[in-house]
């Protein structure tokens, strides 16, 4: 089955800073890549997503960048906020069964 | 908000016993999964449900098991509860078109097994 690894697990930086987290996948016919963010006691809440006929995707400060080749793709934050502390997720899925399976989430804290 | 809801919100049960937890899909959405999320994890798949019918199901055993009605709501069945089962438990609903791929995860049951 498919193999998400997310890295890093923690990440901390300063407001206006950037933030990128990194994911690599093993299942080659995976060719949708959502991201997620949970606040502490919340939903994961789908904040962007990437599908694989695409390389880059960008919404306001959030961009989502895939290379199928490498299998890796990769969400990076700009400017950050205080609001942009929460725990991330990146993951996979094919077309034909849906089925997520998720890296193990990155806790980002944003520094005022 | 997502518009998807899952009842109850907290949940203490025994070791031994057996459990239900709800989800009511988006309006529109006709294909439901359900995700356990251990403390400090990510969601690891458990099954799907489109139409009624269960067309897909992750590395969890047959005491896991789970309904989807015709009004797209849906339950989680877990019987003979372990320790190991305490989790959050999440439901994703989704629409059931080759064009969709979106999921969007109800708020979750939290599940303490003592």
């Amino acid at each position: 089955g498919e193999n998400v690894e997310q890295h890093p697990s923690t990440l901390s930086v300063q407001e206006g800073d950037s933030a990128v987290i990194k994911c690599t996948y093993s299942d080659s016919a995976s060719n949708y890549f959502p991201w997620y963010k949970q606040e502490l006691g919340k939903r994961p809440q789908l904040i962007i997503d990437i599908r694989s006929n695409v390389g880059e995707k960008k919404d306001q400060r959030i961009a989502v960048t895939l290379n199928k080749t490498a299998k890796h793709f990769s969400l990076h934050i700009t400017e950050t906020q205080p609001e942009d502390s929460a725990v991330y997720f990146c993951a996979a899925s094919r077309s034909n069964d849906y089925k997520l399976s998720f890296g193990a989430g990155t806790t980002v804290t944003v520094r005022a | 908000e997502t518009g998807v809801t899952q009842s109850p919100t907290h949940l203490i049960k025994t070791r031994g016993q057996q459990v239900t937890l709800r989800c009511s899909s988006q309006s529109g959405h006709n294909t439901v999964s359900w995700y356990q999320q251990a403390l400090g994890q990510g969601p690891q798949f458990i099954f799907q449900y489109y139409r009624e019918e269960e067309n897909g199901r992750g590395n969890f055993p047959p005491r896991f098991s789970g309904l989807q009605f015709p009004n797209y709501s849906s339950e989680l069945n877990v019987n003979a509860l372990e320790l190991d089962d305490s989790a959050l438990y999440l439901c994703a609903s989704r629409l059931g078109t080759g064009m969709s791929y979106e999921q969007y995860f109800g708020p979750g049951t939290r599940l303490t097994v003592t």
